[in-house]
């Protein structure tokens, strides 16, 4: 249990649909992020929050939408995605941004468009 | 800007032999570094840090990583595996204050009987 929970874990979806990724934590963490994992590659940071404010966007396609209604949940929210958008979506909290601590991993969400 | 690169994309290993699982980071500055180690179809979990001190840190399951600045390594080790290590690792930097995780592409590691 680390504390970061993603649902689903697994998710297929068409081109066409529009679906949801959530991410909660229950660590009293200020920070929250994004992070996709393709194979042979390293971790891509798409997206940090801060106290619910978006700090980081790295030109991450607008298909990809972040939300953070509060400190506690992340959503991503997913609509057009093409096939090479298929990974492994990974949501990681810390304390806060300036720390020099580890951030916590959720499982992930094991994502495949078709 | 500073990057991560780890070498060995795979490393196979019997069981009880010792391995080492390269790092080498490239920035300017002082920086924070970390492994973090992935199970399968888990997420990543923190197996150690350097953040300053000592430059020698340990796990609790018996691995160990060096910084080494003239080197700007820090290569992980453990003199004795199990099958359970069988994992990807992960080599990540950040610099201190308001900046972000680099990660490195991960290194398999294998272990069979």
């Amino acid at each position: 249990e680390t504390g970061v929970t993603q649902t689903p874990r697994h998710l297929v979806m068409g081109m066409t649909n529009k679906k949801s990724l959530k991410c909660e934590q229950h660590l009293g963490h200020n920070a929250m992020y994004w992070y996709k994992q393709s194979a042979k590659k390293p971790l891509e940071l798409m997206f940090v929050y801060n106290f619910k404010e978006q700090t980081e966007n790295n030109s991450v396609p607008s298909r990809f939408s972040p939300e953070c209604p509060n400190s506690s949940h992340l959503f991503l929210h997913l609509h057009t995605l093409q096939p090479e958008d298929s990974a492994l979506y990974l949501c990681a909290s810390s304390q806060d941004l300036m720390e020099s601590g580890e951030a916590f991993f959720g499982q992930g969400t094991r994502l495949t468009v078709v | 800007a500073q990057s991560v690169t780890q070498l060995d994309s795979q490393v196979p290993v019997f069981e009880e032999a010792p391995v080492e699982l390269r790092c080498n980071y490239s920035s300017s500055v002082s920086v924070y570094l970390f492994w973090y180690v992935q199970y399968p179809n888990q997420g990543l979990q923190l197996l150690l840090k350097y953040l300053s001190g000592s430059t020698l840190v340990e796990s609790i399951n018996g691995f160990e990583a060096e910084f080494n600045k003239s080197q700007t390594s820090f290569h992980l080790r453990k003199p004795s595996v199990h099958i359970s290590d069988t994992a990807e690792y992960f080599c990540a930097v950040k610099k201190g204050g308001f900046q972000k995780l680099v990660f490195g592409t991960g290194t398999r590691l294998l272990v069979s009987p």
